[in-house]
C-alpha cells in the first residue's frame, strides 16, 4: 500500500530534550517536506528536500532540522524544543517538484513540549 | 509571493445538498496546480482534487467538483449531495513556480464543514 508513514503519532516531551521524528514514503517520491498546523494557521511549510542530500528552507525552519540522506526517509529533527513547538506536525510526499502533483500526507504527530 | 484565501471559517449544510467551500488565490505564476484536501477529525489530510492553471475543463472527482475561474482567480469546491462522513475541515492550496525549480506549496487556513442530518 502506497503511503507515508510518521512515527511517533503522539510525543509528550520536556523542553530541551532532543527528539527525532521519522518519516519514511514507499512511493518512490523525490519531494518531501514537513508541515506544522496550529489552529487559525492552516499548514505552514518547515522544510522540503527535492532529492537526496537537497534540502531547503520553508516559511518556519527556526529550531528545526532535518536530513535526507536516502530517498524515502526524512526525519525532522528538534535539537533542543520549546513550548512554542508544540504543534502538530505533518511530513509529505510528491512523486516531483512540480506544480500539477499532489502531495500525499502522513497521518500526522502531536507534538506536546512542556 | 503567492496566497490563499479562505473566507469561510465555518459551513453548516443539510444531508444530501450540496455546498460551495470558496477559495481565492494570488499569484504571479503563469503555471500552477490548485488542490483541495480534507481533513476529518481524525487528522489525517487527504487529497480531494486538483486544478491545473491551464486546463480547459473544471476538475471533477465523483461527488467533488472544482469550479475553476481563472479570471476571478478563485477554485471553489463543489460538494454534491452531502454526506455525514463530509464533516470535516478542508483546505485549498496551491503549488505556485519557485526561483530555486521547486513549486513551492501554500494552503489556506481551512473551513470547518458540518454535515447535519
Amino acid at each position: 500500500e502506497a503511503q507515508v508513514t510518521q512515527n511517533p503519532r503522539y510525543l509528550i516531551t520536556v523542553t530541551g530534550k532532543k527528539l527525532t521524528v521519522t518519516c519514511s514514503q514507499n512511493m518512490n517520491h523525490e519531494y518531501m517536506s514537513w508541515y506544522r498546523q496550529d489552529p487559525g494557521l492552516g499548514l505552514r511549510q518547515i522544510y522540503y528536500s527535492m532529492n537526496v542530500e537537497v534540502t531547503d528552507k520553508g516559511d518556519v525552519p527556526e529550531g528545526y532540522k532535518v536530513s535526507r540522506k536516502e530517498k524515502r526517509n526524512f526525519p525532522l529533527i528538534l535539537e533542543s524544543p520549546s513550548p512554542n513547538q508544540t504543534s502538530l506536525y505533518f511530513c509529505a510526499s510528491s512523486l516531483t517538484p512540480q506544480g500539477n502533483q499532489p502531495q500525499h500526507f502522513g497521518d500526522g504527530t502531536r507534538l506536546s513540549i512542556l | 509571493a503567492q496566497k490563499i484565501t479562505q473566507t469561510q471559517p465555518g459551513m453548516f449544510v443539510q444531508e444530501k445538498e450540496a455546498v460551495t467551500l470558496d477559495c481565492t488565490y494570488d499569484t504571479s505564476d503563469p503555471s500552477y496546480g490548485l488542490f483541495w484536501y480534507k481533513q476529518p477529525s481524525s487528522g489525517e489530510m487527504i487529497f480531494l482534487i486538483y486544478q491545473g492553471s491551464y486546463d480547459q475543463q473544471n476538475a471533477t472527482e465523483g461527488r467533488y467538483s472544482l469550479n475553476f475561474q481563472k479570471a476571478r482567480k478563485s477554485a471553489n469546491l463543489v460538494i454534491s449531495a452531502s454526506q455525514l462522513g463530509d464533516s470535516a475541515m478542508y483546505f485549498c492550496a496551491m503549488r505556485g513556480h519557485a526561483s530555486g525549480g521547486s513549486y513551492i506549496p501554500t494552503f489556506g487556513r481551512g473551513t470547518s464543514l458540518i454535515v447535519h442530518p
